[in-house]
């Protein structure tokens, strides 16, 4: 299977920060990846997929980038409900692999 | 617009078998070029892809629990159904089941669509 390895794994930050997390495929993927979103006691909701593609109803803040082994989500100006865990995932090929969570936390 | 929803035992026993469903509402699990799966989260841990399945009745299932696990639909009822066999401690999570959505055409192909999940505990 695929490995995907997020980066941080942890991140604080404050609202109106830039962030940027880093997901890096164990072999190439194409463009074949999402992240989602999820906050307690949630499931994790869709923000990107095709690496770039904004899912309809996210904020515009939200961005992907990136294609083979090499993709970030960037955040451009936090809010407060951006605070939660987030995860990419890879459906390249099977089985679909999750990245192991970036936890956004309030500074 | 379309809702999952879980549901099923919140408790089941070692070396029994987790039965859980999800029904679909708000649309027919027949239509378009979905893909119905389920994914679980052991507590404060990342996300697992089990399986899924076609509404032709195709399935796919992760390796690592291929043995274990079956996956049918019922489109009379528009719901889908996971049994996961022999369970152990390791398999207590939270269940989510989703839909996947392929489109070639647009790139699109995203689980875009879950349920809200439900918590399955293994223990005797």
């Amino acid at each position: 299977a695929i490995q995907m390895t997020q980066s941080p794994s942890s991140l604080s930050a404050s609202v109106g920060d830039r962030v940027t997390i880093t997901c890096r495929a164990s072999q190439g993927i194409r463009n074949d990846l999402g992240w989602y979103q999820q906050k307690p006691g949630k499931a994790p909701k869709l923000l990107i997929y095709a690496a770039s593609s904004l899912q309809s109803g996210v904020p515009s803040r939200f961005s992907g980038s990136g294609s083979g082994t090499d993709f970030t989500l960037t955040i451009s100006s936090l809010q407060p409900e951006d605070f939660a865990t987030y995860y990419c995932l890879q459906d390249y090929n099977y089985p679909p692999t999750f990245g192991q969570g970036t936890k956004l936390e309030i500074k | 617009q379309v809702q999952l929803q879980e549901s099923g035992p919140g408790l089941v026993k070692p070396s029994q078998t987790l039965s859980l469903t999800c029904t679909v509402s708000g649309g027919s699990i027949s239509s378009g070029s979905y893909y119905w799966s389920w994914i679980r989260q052991p507590a404060g841990k990342g996300l697992e892809w089990i399986g899924r399945i076609y509404t032709s009745g195709s399935t796919n299932y992760n390796p690592s629990l291929k043995s274990r696990v079956t996956i049918s639909v019922d489109t009379s009822k528009n719901q889908f159904s996971l049994k996961l066999s022999s369970v152990t401690a390791a398999d207590t999570a939270v269940y989510y089941c989703a839909r996947y959505t392929q489109d070639s055409s647009s790139w699109y192909n995203a689980f875009d669509i879950w349920g809200q999940g439900t918590m399955v505990t293994v223990s005797s």
